[in-house]
């Protein structure tokens, strides 16, 4: 079974960009969450979505948004980028929502320069 | 919200000694508590994980304990290998039909040859 897939792995952008980032998860999989890594911050939720609804979400503001497809597949856009957005952005994906097993894609290196 | 403390930040043990990591987390809805480990420029990958309602798990070297009247948890890794050097994540979720963790800081373990 493929695992939870990232695209792309690295992006660079320019501040004020945007961006939006992509996560296939495990094929039966239906719920995807979506968390920052940085290293002063650690890894910080972002929000989760089941079902194609946004079921969680963490304390983010409102440039930070997501969205899921009926075929489970996720998305993650951020809006007018600044210098503190570059991170790890890592998505996980849950079979179902409600504290199961959640598995980890590679993530998304997202640099602003 | 929920808050995760994690304690060491940074753990060094002669190599085939035991490892202690300890966990507190502030909500007492929370009911599920997954360790992670991280390698290098790796993802995270659950290595064992506990629900409220049971009180220790072990897989093999690896065991983790949960007290939910003191709100910790803790993650033991016995006769440690250079393999295990890493860091280390505790998480607590509040599940109940809802996912989305909160993660500690880390801790970076060491095995010292």
């Amino acid at each position: 079974k493929a695992g939870v897939t990232q695209t792309p792995r690295y992006l660079i952008k320019t501040r004020g960009q945007q961006v939006t980032l992509s996560c296939s998860p495990i094929s039966g999989h239906r719920s995807v969450s979506w968390y920052q890594q940085t290293p002063g911050q650690g890894l910080q939720f972002l929000f989760e979505y089941f079902s194609e609804t946004q079921r969680n979400k963490g304390n983010f503001p409102g440039r930070f948004s997501g969205r899921q497809f009926s075929n489970s597949r996720s998305e993650m856009n951020v809006s007018t980028l600044e210098l503190g957005d570059s991170a790890l952005y890592l998505c996980a994906s849950s079979l179902e929502s409600g504290g199961t097993e959640a598995f980890f894609g590679q993530g998304t290196r997202l640099t602003v320069v | 919200g929920e808050n995760v403390e994690q304690h060491p930040s940074t753990l060094s043990v002669q190599e085939g000694d035991s490892a202690v990591i300890k966990c507190t987390y502030s909500d007492s809805a929370s009911n599920y508590f997954p360790w992670y480990k991280q390698e290098l420029g790796k993802r995270p990958q659950l290595i064992i994980d506990i629900r409220s309602n049971v009180g220790e798990k072990k897989d093999q070297r690896i065991a983790v304990t949960l007290n939910k009247t003191a709100k910790h948890f803790s993650l033991h890794i016995t006769e440690t290998q250079p393999e295990d050097s890493a860091v280390y994540f505790c998480a607590a979720s509040m599940g109940g039909g809802a996912d989305g963790l909160t993660f500690g800081k880390g801790t970076h373990l060491i095995i010292q040859p």
